[in-house]
């Protein structure tokens, strides 16, 4: 079992949707979970950061964790056509040395309808 | 600022050459990294440094080395390319203190034939 599962998706929505990701872990020392966004042909940009448990908001993204589930979610309201990228979570364990390395999802491709 | 810049773009090799791949950053960051992406694997770490003169193996270091002479250049070198290594990599950097939120560069496409 690899340690952070991330369904692949494709995933198509009609605008204005709101999309609901997620990816579940089986290392219950991880404390620092991110999303990523990776537009086509181009490197991945954060787009959440979360320490801990709990929900983050930032505009029409909100990022959600469960560490009792081993569960993290990010949700997308209204979405929209430039929403259309591949969503990568990532987490890792300690803030610093090599535990502190980011172990990534493989990515969820979704795509927007006009 | 020009962020975490990486070449070349692109780049098609023969079986058994060696190259090298540059990434450099203007942030005054610590920590960088190297991944490696496939289709279907998701990113995968080859290496990373915490610091000038530090590097260590990520998940997926064998046929590639590393030296961080600088804070701001971490260089790859793959020694005797193989198809295996037909890959899209990127560089990211981020700060020591502030955790591992990573900071991408655009990636270099490598085919080897």
């Amino acid at each position: 079992q690899k340690e952070v599962e991330q369904d692949p998706g494709p995933l198509s929505v009609p605008e204005g949707a709101i999309v609901s990701l997620n990816c579940t872990y089986s290392n219950s020392a991880f404390q620092y979970f991110m999303w990523y966004r990776q537009y086509s042909r181009k490197g991945p940009e954060l787009l959440m950061y979360t320490y801990s448990s709990g929900n983050k908001e930032d505009g029409r993204f909100t990022a959600q964790v469960d560490k009792s589930s081993k569960y993290i979610s990010l949700f997308i309201r209204d979405s929209q056509p430039s929403d259309s990228a591949t969503y990568l979570c990532a987490m890792s364990a300690h803030y610093g040395g090599s535990q502190g390395n980011l172990i990534f999802g493989k990515g969820t491709k979704l795509s927007v309808k006009p | 600022n020009a962020g975490v810049t990486q070449t070349p773009k692109f780049q098609v090799l023969k079986t058994g050459q060696s190259m090298t791949l540059q990434c450099a950053q203007d942030m005054n960051h610590e920590y960088m990294s190297w991944y490696r992406q496939d289709p279907g694997m998701g990113l995968r770490l080859i290496h990373y440094s915490v610091g000038a003169g530090i590097t260590d193996q990520g998940e997926v270091p064998n046929g590639y080395n590393v030296s961080r002479s600088t804070t701001e250049d971490f260089p790859l070198r793959l020694l005797s390319a193989a198809p295996s290594q037909t890959s899209v990599y990127f560089c990211a950097s981020s700060y020591q203190a502030s955790g591992r939120m990573r900071f991408f560069g655009p990636g270099t496409r490598l085919t080897v034939l």
